[in-house]
């Protein structure tokens, strides 16, 4: 089955750039999903196909996706983006919906 | 603004049926799918299966042989049955709304689930 693979964490300053890693075989393929989970709450989309973002999530989140990884981007980290981060994707030949095993981004 | 809410036991015993409702409001249960994910504690989401309003099914091949979905448009709720659960299958139990296209645009909050006798 399609496999989804993030880095298990990854640390910024506030107001720098935090950029969190998913890689897939040929993902760039796929459309790819992002969703933020803070502790005790459900996962939140904040980006969807590779790119795009529902409203009410802020500029500072962009996303990319090409070749073997995927990139979601967080500009100008604040504190408040402190969470689990989690990829997910469609794979089209086990009809099955896949999710990347999280990246728990610090703001350091 | 649509709202998903979570509802059934919160404890269920080893070989018996775990049994959750998901109820939708601020918006018709119509033309979308609807997913059921899991979380057990400390690790990652995994999807269980989806139903469409028309109630067709798909389901993660791993759980198949145990999971049924079902929907009921009158009362805008749709349904996850687990047979035969094990301690494995303890988990915060999701539903959330699918666009046509693969991704879940609203989350339930969530319902904890604990498999023990």
């Amino acid at each position: 089955s399609y496999v989804l693979t993030q880095p298990p964490s990854v640390s910024v300053a506030p107001g720098k750039t935090a950029r969190i890693t998913c890689g897939g075989n040929n993902i760039g393929s796929k459309s790819v999903h992002w969703y933020q989970q803070k502790p005790g709450q459900a996962p939140v989309l904040v980006i969807y196909y590779d790119s795009d973002r529902p409203s009410g999530i802020p500029e500072r989140f962009s996303g990319s996706n090409s070749g073997n990884t995927a990139t979601l981007t967080i500009s100008r980290v604040e504190a408040g983006d402190e969470a689990d981060y989690y990829c997910q994707v469609w794979d089209s030949s086990s009809d099955l919906v896949v999710f990347g095993g999280g990246t728990k981004l610090t703001v350091l | 603004q649509v709202q998903l809410q979570e509802s059934g036991p919160g404890l269920v015993k080893p070989s018996e049926t775990l049994s959750l409702t998901c109820t939708v409001s601020g918006g018709s249960i119509s033309s979308y799918y609807w997913s059921w994910i899991r979380q057990p504690a400390g690790k990652g989401l995994e999807w269980i299966g989806r139903i469409y309003t028309s109630g067709s099914t798909n389901y993660n091949p791993s759980l198949k042989s145990r999971v049924t979905m079902s929907v009921d448009t009158s009362k805008n709720q749709f349904s996850l049955k687990l047979s035969s659960v094990t301690a494995a299958d303890t988990a915060v139990y999701y539903c959330a709304r699918e666009p046509v296209a693969y991704y879940f645009d609203y989350w339930g909050q969530g319902t904890l689930v604990t498999v023990s006798s």
